[in-house]
């Protein structure tokens, strides 16, 4: 059974960039999309974007311009950068494995809080 | 405002059947594609309830079921438990934008 945690600081400035790290264990990282997905405080889940251990990736639109993900496959780890944050990216962060084929996002780790402020 | 409309809040006394909606569009259910829900119980991650429209994985009673028609899809939950209360997000696939994944804006069960 695939088991993801997620790692990264859980204070960040606004302006600056916020780094997480998913590792993955129990399956290969050669399998699914790795994903990433946040929750604001109190609010719904909101789809940030997956990558595929090509390298191929896919972002939500709203948020690709400040958007990278990245894979390191030796690792086992998949990786978010999301620059230029303020307190409206303030949310627990979750990675997640998605089905290449059908769309659903299983399993899920157990999620972060990153908080931006000053 | 989310892509998929669900209502906010939906509530019923133990043992009984309530059903969650979740309205979207020709660019999404619409247009046939797969269907998920998630639960999300306090303080914990959201957990794949239904997949594929209305496939259960192991280990989901049998008392959740989905179904879709047209651009909508429901969640039914029969025989109402007090563990049962908690948020539930629908999911699936757009093809607008390049593509993208959307959810619902979450419904809160209440058990009464």
């Amino acid at each position: 059974q695939v088991h993801l945690q997620e790692s990264g600081p859980g204070l960040v400035k606004p302006s600056e960039t916020l780094s997480l790290t998913c590792t993955v264990s129990g399956g290969s990282i050669r399998s699914y999309f790795w994903s990433w997905i946040r929750q604001p405080p109190g609010k719904g889940l909101e789809w940030i974007g997956f990558i595929y251990h090509s390298g191929t990736t896919n972002y939500n639109p709203s948020l690709k311009s400040r958007i990278t993900i990245s894979i390191d496959t030796s690792k086992s780890q998949f990786s978010l950068k999301l620059s230029s944050v303020s307190a409206a990216d303030t949310a627990v962060y979750y990675c997640a494995s998605r089905d290449t084929v059908v769309g659903r996002f299983d399993p899920w780790g157990q999620g972060t809080l990153v908080t931006v402020s000053s | 405002q989310s892509v998929l409309t669900q209502p906010p809040s939906v509530s019923g006394a133990p043992g009984q059947r309530v059903t969650i909606s979740c309205t979207g569009s020709s660019s999404n259910i619409g247009a046939g594609y797969d269907v998920h829900w998630y639960q999300q119980l306090p303080g914990t991650a959201p957990k794949l309830l239904i997949s594929n429209d209305n496939n259960r994985p192991s280990g989901v009673p049998d008392r959740f079921s989905g179904s879709k028609s047209g651009p909508s899809a429901s969640l039914a939950i029969t025989g109402l438990q007090a563990e049962d209360e908690a948020d539930y997000y629908c999911q699936c696939y757009d093809n607008s934008l390049g593509g993208s994944e959307v959810f619902g804006g979450g419904t809160k069960l209440t058990v009464l």
